[in-house]
């Protein structure tokens, strides 16, 4: 395996139901980040971790709960989400975690659909 | 002041046209303008990146054009492709280091 690997691809649930989100980099990076797409707007930080270590929370409901065991695993665990939440979640990796020391490299995300 | 705004939102190309894509930033602290790529069903890949101490950045086919005193830059795809079909954001690198600020996007189709 190589680059960052995002499972699963596609996730319904239910706004009661809990569930994870994986992400595994084999770059060996040291900064991992989540990022939320949806159609015709930007793309959002979610969290940044720097070597395990939380620097970056962009205000994000804590509906939304981040893990980040070690450089190459990064989780992002769900619970009571809002229809609102369906969205394209993308993880990406970099060297370090400003984007001008390396470019980002995101996985190809997990649709996530909230009934 | 933290915005990238991205035009147009679609655009539609013959085969062998110029695209061309702009985008316009508001934080004069912004240092690095990336643009990334991305196809159906993957994640966003790095394209092409510029540093406001020069204009223009070639690589093959696509061109950077960046105005400072403007706030303004811009992607310029010369013989477009039908494989060049994705869209396109770019983004401008937040004061505090690794925030990066993407556009909202803009769909490219090229007609063969």
């Amino acid at each position: 395996e190589t680059g960052v690997t995002q499972t699963p691809r596609h996730l319904v649930m239910g706004m009661t139901n809990k569930k994870s989100l994986k992400c595994e980099q084999h770059l060996g990076h040291n900064a991992m980040y989540w990022y939320k797409q949806s159609a015709k707007k930007p793309l959002e930080l979610m969290f940044v971790y720097n070597f395990k270590e939380q620097t970056e929370n962009n205000s994000v409901p804590s509906r939304f709960s981040p893990e980040c065991p070690n450089s190459s695993h990064l989780f992002l665990h769900l619970h009571t989400l809002q229809p609102e939440d369906s969205a394209l979640y993308l993880c990406a990796s970099s060297l370090q975690d400003r984007a001008d020391t390396g470019e980002l490299f995101f996985g190809e995300g997990s649709r996530l659909t909230v009934l | 002041q933290q915005q990238v705004k991205q035009s147009p939102q679609s655009l539609i190309v013959q085969k062998g046209g110029i695209s061309i894509i702009n985008c316009a930033y508001e934080n004069t602290a912004f240092d690095y303008f990336p643009w990334y790529q991305q196809f159906p069903g993957k994640g966003p890949a790095l394209l092409i990146a510029i540093r406001p101490d020069v204009s223009e950045k070639k690589e093959g086919r696509f061109t950077i054009s960046f105005n400072k005193s403007a706030k303004q830059f811009s992607l310029h795809i010369m013989d477009s492709q039908p494989g060049d079909s994705a869209t396109y954001f770019c983004a401008g690198q937040g004061e505090y280091g690794n925030k990066l600020v993407f556009g909202a996007g803009t769909i490219l189709r090229v007609k063969s």
